[in-house]
């Protein structure tokens, strides 16, 4: 079964706002929901994470809702260098709590 | 620091033939994971080792083999590949076993098998 989904990919144009939606109807009580960001030919590199309601860093917001079943991760202004993979995930307890990605939401930014 | 590091960038390897895909941190990191992305795929959890002395098997691990040689280095071994094997590699390495410490990635092993 699949942890999280997301939507398989997404366009936006230089200077806008994105927000990718991730759900997790089964997530547990101590999990916490991280965002991954991949660029062609790289690793994974990690974006932000958070348990509950509103976390930001200087790369990106993330909005867990109380009900935690999902959350949205916002990319202020994008530009073309932030075209990339981005991965929802959280803990699988099937892998001793381990984390487990999915296929992610390809992001493509135009100019 | 280097952080993780991963050795070889590319191998091509006939049906058959076995190697070893090294992976080696210098963050101090107790846990380290194998994963292999397929083209347009997420990546899959082969082996994982929580901590030194340990190895348990992912979502994926027929056909592996994985050796914690010490805190710092975790290899990957294919003892006979096969093309479906063919794939991207990445070792990744995080403080502790746990959803909530960071993982971080090396750059990758291209395999292809023939």
């Amino acid at each position: 079964l699949a942890k999280t989904t997301q939507p398989i990919s997404m366009d936006s144009y230089e200077g806008q706002e994105v927000n990718i939606t991730c759900s997790h109807n089964n997530i547990a009580t101590n999990d916490y929901i991280t965002w991954y960001q991949q660029f062609p030919s790289q690793g994974p590199r990690f974006i932000i994470q958070g348990y509950k309601t509103k976390v930001t860093n200087e790369v990106a917001s993330l909005f867990i809702p109380a009900d935690r079943k999902s959350s949205t991760l916002s990319l202020p202004r994008v530009s073309l260098s932030d075209t990339a993979v981005y991965y929802c995930l959280v803990g699988d307890r099937r892998y001793g709590n381990k984390l487990v990605f999915g296929a992610g939401t390809i992001l493509r930014v135009k100019s | 620091n280097a952080g993780v590091t991963q050795t070889p960038k590319f191998q091509v390897l006939k049906t058959g033939q076995s190697m070893t895909l090294q992976c080696a941190q210098d963050m101090n990191h107790n846990s380290m994971y194998w994963y292999r992305q397929d083209p347009g795929m997420g990546l899959r959890l082969i082996y994982y080792s929580a901590s030194e002395g340990t190895t348990d098997k992912g979502e994926v691990p027929n056909g592996y083999n994985v050796s914690r040689l010490n805190k710092r280095e975790f290899s990957l071994r294919l003892e006979s590949a096969a093309p479906s094997q063919t794939s991207v590699y990445f070792c990744a390495s995080q403080p502790l076993a746990g959803s909530t410490d960071t993982q971080y990635f090396g750059p990758g092993t291209r395999l292809t098998v023939l």
